[in-house]
């Protein structure tokens, strides 16, 4: 898994609560990135960040933030969870023109 | 039009076919080329990836990148059951514009 770690593995959240999830990466790489993978959709990007305290938005950003305070973790925090974001949360890594590393993702479920 | 097409399938073929995956891209940009392959439950784990036409192999998976015509492929040989999973094509002109298909679903058949 190159080195990347995310927690919690799974969880199960109300309508209306803070979730942060947690990348946590050991291969010192500048790149750090939240996707979501839902069926019909495959993989969009929602935040990036291209080093400590760098982010950007991705194409499915909004309901979602990020912050990176090393450069070995990156969080994405939805600030009041929706029934639309369940999904599952891959996080994945890369530095100067190398391909993406995923961890194994966050199966998270809004009910 | 999405920037990236790829055939969802699903494919099933025998065991010991020649299997070809394909995308289409229509954003000349693209540099770097990978193929991903997804298991139920787990992470995209990188399988091929290439920066140039032409051809790279690796044992059975073969990665043909042909910019003219934007399209690239992915060749696995000799199939096997542990093939059986989700590939994904993914492409990109710079880190912050990492473009993927939608996945193709692939069973192998004993």
């Amino acid at each position: 898994d190159a080195g990347i770690t995310q927690s919690p593995r799974h969880k199960v959240t109300e309508t209306g609560t803070p979730v942060t999830l947690r990348c946590h990466q050991t291969e010192n790489h500048r790149y750090m990135y939240w996707y979501r993978q839902d069926p019909g959709h495959g993989l969009r990007l929602i935040h990036y960040s291209y080093g400590v305290k760098d982010t950007d938005k991705g194409e499915v950003s909004d309901g979602y933030s990020v912050s990176r305070s090393k450069t070995e973790d990156f969080l994405l925090t939805l600030e009041s969870a929706t029934s639309s974001q369940t999904s599952v949360y891959f996080c994945a890594i890369s530095d100067n023109n190398s391909p993406l590393h995923f961890g194994n993702g966050t199966r998270l479920t809004v009910t | 039009q999405k920037e990236v097409e790829q055939d969802p399938g699903p494919l099933s073929v025998p065991e010991g076919a020649i299997v070809s995956l394909n995308c289409t891209y229509s954003n000349s940009a693209f540099q770097y080329f990978m193929w991903y392959r997804q298991y139920s439950r787990k992470g995209p784990e990188l399988l091929m990836y290439t920066y140039s036409s032409g051809n790279k192999e690796d044992g059975r998976f073969t990665a043909q990148v042909d910019k003219s015509s934007k399209y690239i492929s992915l060749f696995i040989r000799d199939s096997q059951p542990s093939d059986s999973a989700t590939y994904l094509c993914a492409m990109y002109s710079s880190a912050s514009k990492i473009i993927f298909g939608s996945g193709t679903r692939l069973s192998i058949r004993p």
